[in-house]
């Protein structure tokens, strides 16, 4: 079975702080991928970034960077100097590599970010 | 640049209604998925579709049917509403295989009364 933790559920920080979003999972699969998405408060699901298990090279987009560790199950990420319009739900969601069911997408609960000016 | 287009984006409904949630994709994508966001549960999967004529049952099936009859619809159909299926539904998209992206549309809320 698939589960995604994401133990953080709402994180409040003012603008230009930085703000790291955890997100364990678990997985029997030996390979699988990983995702975030966003959803900002106008409701969609705003897709921001993939990565599969057999690449553990972290990634920096711009203020965005996510930290991928197959030894601790974790892929963290971390907005740096945040701003008001990074506030939203963020997902942290697994997918499995095989077909079927398996195929689908496992989420975490969600973490509600708010950014004070 | 459609990607997946639901309708309708918002819908009341009398316990005991039926109705369609329409979804559609442009993208040729064999996969198509639907799920249901609750506050405190995240995304949870109702039904999916790994291409035409193929559809099977996700975590919370009950009270809801699917079908696919081409590669670009994949409509939800609430048999009977019930207070419970008060939710935000999300049609999802994706080429076949876990390493792909799944897109998702924009959401269509549903409150049953």
């Amino acid at each position: 079975a698939q589960k995604v933790t994401q133990a953080q559920t709402e994180i409040s920080v003012v603008e230009k702080e930085d703000v790291t979003l955890d997100c364990v999972y678990e997985t029997r699969d030996t390979t699988y991928y990983l995702f975030w998405y966003k959803q900002p408060p106008s409701g969609e699901l705003v897709f921001l970034i993939r990565r599969n298990s057999f690449d553990e090279q972290n990634e920096i987009s711009g203020r965005y960077s996510w930290n991928f560790q197959k030894s601790t199950s974790s892929f963290n990420f971390t907005i740096t100097a945040s701003q008001v319009v990074d506030s939203a739900v963020y997902f942290c969601a697994l997918r499995a590599s095989l077909t079927g069911a398996n195929s689908k997408l496992t989420f975490g609960k969600g973490i509600t970010l708010s950014v004070r000016p | 640049n459609a990607g997946v287009t639901q309708t309708p984006k918002f819908q009341v409904l009398k316990t005991g209604q039926s109705m369609t949630l329409q979804c559609a994709q442009d993208m040729n994508h064999e996969y198509m998925s639907w799920y249901r966001q609750d506050p405190g549960m995240g995304l949870r999967l109702i039904h999916y579709s790994v291409g035409a004529g193929i559809t099977d049952q996700g975590e919370v099936p009950n009270g809801y049917n699917v079908s696919r009859s081409t590669t670009e619809d994949f409509p939800l159909r609430l048999l009977s509403a019930a207070p419970s299926q008060t939710s935000v539904y999300f049609c999802a998209s994706s080429r076949q295989g876990a390493g792909n992206t799944i897109y998702f549309g924009e959401g269509s809320w549903l409150t049953v009364v």
